[in-house]
């Protein structure tokens, strides 16, 4: 079946560096892809839409500075997290939607900023 | 708006027994879909079943079935037998306009040897 991948699995980075996190569908191209972002035990909250070849849209009370996406082909988008603070701790999974409308998640990312 | 409501956060079930999770969702869309997603420890979300707004049909598959019912906007989970590998968060998701996700808080299911 279709495959999202996401590298790396795991980051531990020091406060104040740049921390940037691959999303690719492996087999099947993804025109929209989605960030989602979650905390310790909550649920999945939605980050941002990433298109390919155009901006991403963000979603209320996301900082499009703090967290830059770019989508610049169809099989690869990335998550930056600039800047990074401890806050930014988290867990982050991206997805992309094949063209039979279901919708495939990466492994997730892991994010430690010390 | 769009809401799914996963009343249950934390279940607990020894070995064996059956369990259902429950899904309460909310939306203005005649069209939509819904879904199931399992997060192992591991963090990974596995796709469990999909199920769209036209289809009522309940859907069984080995130990897991699925209770669609548009009349009380409630699509529920039951596990049958379950097993200590069912142990892990189960999300209720509701995809609407967009692809556009909006996930339950899931509920955290632990089965006891």
């Amino acid at each position: 079946g279709a495959v999202v991948s996401q590298h790396p699995s795991r980051v531990i980075c020091k406060s104040g560096t740049s921390v940037k996190i691959e999303c690719r569908s492996l087999d099947f191209q993804a025109t929209t892809m989605f960030w989602y972002r979650q905390f310790p035990k909550k649920s999945l909250m939605l980050m941002a839409t990433s298109n390919e070849g155009s901006k991403a849209t963000y979603e209320q009370g996301v900082e499009k500075d703090k967290f830059l996406i770019n989508h610049a082909s169809l099989t690869l988008s990335t998550l930056t997290v600039t800047s990074a603070h401890p806050e930014d701790s988290s867990f982050y999974i991206c997805s992309a939607s094949r063209d039979t409308g279901e919708l495939f998640f990466g492994e997730g990312s892991r994010l430690t900023v010390l | 708006a769009q809401k799914v409501t996963q009343a249950q956060t934390e279940i607990s079930v020894v070995e064996k027994e059956d369990v259902t999770l429950d899904c309460v969702y909310e939306t203005r869309d005649t069209t939509y879909y819904l879904f199931w997603y399992k997060q192992p420890p591991s963090g990974e979300l596995v796709f469990l079943i999909r199920r769209n707004s036209f289809d009522e049909q309940n859907e069984i598959s080995g130990r897991y079935s699925w209770n669609f019912q548009k009349s009380t906007s409630s699509f529920n989970f039951t596990i049958t037998a379950s097993q200590v590998v069912d142990s892990a968060v189960y999300f209720c998701a509701l995809r609407y306009t967009g692809n556009q996700f909006y996930f339950g808080t899931g509920t955290s299911l632990t089965v006891i040897p």
